[in-house]
């Protein structure tokens, strides 16, 4: 079956830097998302990583490792705004079926 | 304009009804999902659909049943509602099947009593 794992919370300082973890054990994975989710609102897309390294998109970046079975995602000079929830979610099979995490609230404090 | 919608916002209903919800998208994707979102968050996926054919039906109640009368609708009928299927109902569209990166549509949050 599918597994994904990530903390249920995580708390940082506004200005700071906070890393998200998640791992993965999914079978036929051909990649790993991360999405961005208000309370009361829907998730939004952030990042997508299918081969190993790390992508940066601004403030945020997503790193992979396939062997490991891991990834994470980097948050910098963090804002008010960025506390959410944060939804890892891997891609497999030839459907391409996505199976989310449940997800990690963020909470940043000034 | 709304790239993904999706009605009633809110839904409220007694046990034993039959309702429906419906999405629509403008951004000419080819897929479009179905999730549930439970009160503990987690995001499960329900049925997937790329140019009207399903090509994902994870493990729901058969209460539960998609339509796609075309490639920019998707719409869910859930019969003999239970308490258990209170939640938020999220719709989504992706470009194409074989990658998720997917835009949600606002919710459907579904109150059985």
């Amino acid at each position: 079956g599918q597994n994904i794992d990530q903390p249920t919370e995580m708390t940082a300082t506004e200005g700071a830097i906070v890393q998200i973890n998640c791992t993965y054990q999914t079978s036929g994975f051909n990649g790993l998302f991360w999405y961005q989710q208000h309370a009361g609102e829907a998730p939004t897309f952030l990042s997508y990583n299918v081969l190993d390294g790390l992508e940066e998109k601004g403030r945020f970046s997503s790193f992979l490792s396939r062997s490991k079975g891991y990834s994470y995602l980097l948050l910098k000079e963090l804002q008010m705004k960025d506390s959410a929830s944060y939804l890892c979610a891997a891609q497999s099979g030839g459907s391409y079926i996505p199976t989310f995490g449940r997800g990690t609230s963020l909470i940043v404090h000034p | 304009d709304t790239a993904v919608s999706q009605t009633p916002k809110y839904l409220v209903t007694q046990m034993g009804n039959d309702k429906s919800i419906k999405c629509e998208q403008n951004l000419g994707h080819d897929t479009m999902y179905w999730y549930k979102q439970d009160s503990k968050k987690f995001l499960k996926i329900m049925f997937s659909y790329n140019n009207k054919e399903l090509i994902i039906n994870e493990t729901v109640p058969n209460r539960f049943s998609p339509k796609s009368p075309d490639k920019a609708h998707l719409n869910l009928h859930i019969n003999s509602l239970e308490l258990g299927d209170s939640a938020v109902y999220f719709c989504a569209s992706s470009p194409t099947s074989d990658r998720n990166e997917q835009y949600f549509g606002p919710g459907t949050r579904l109150t059985v009593t």
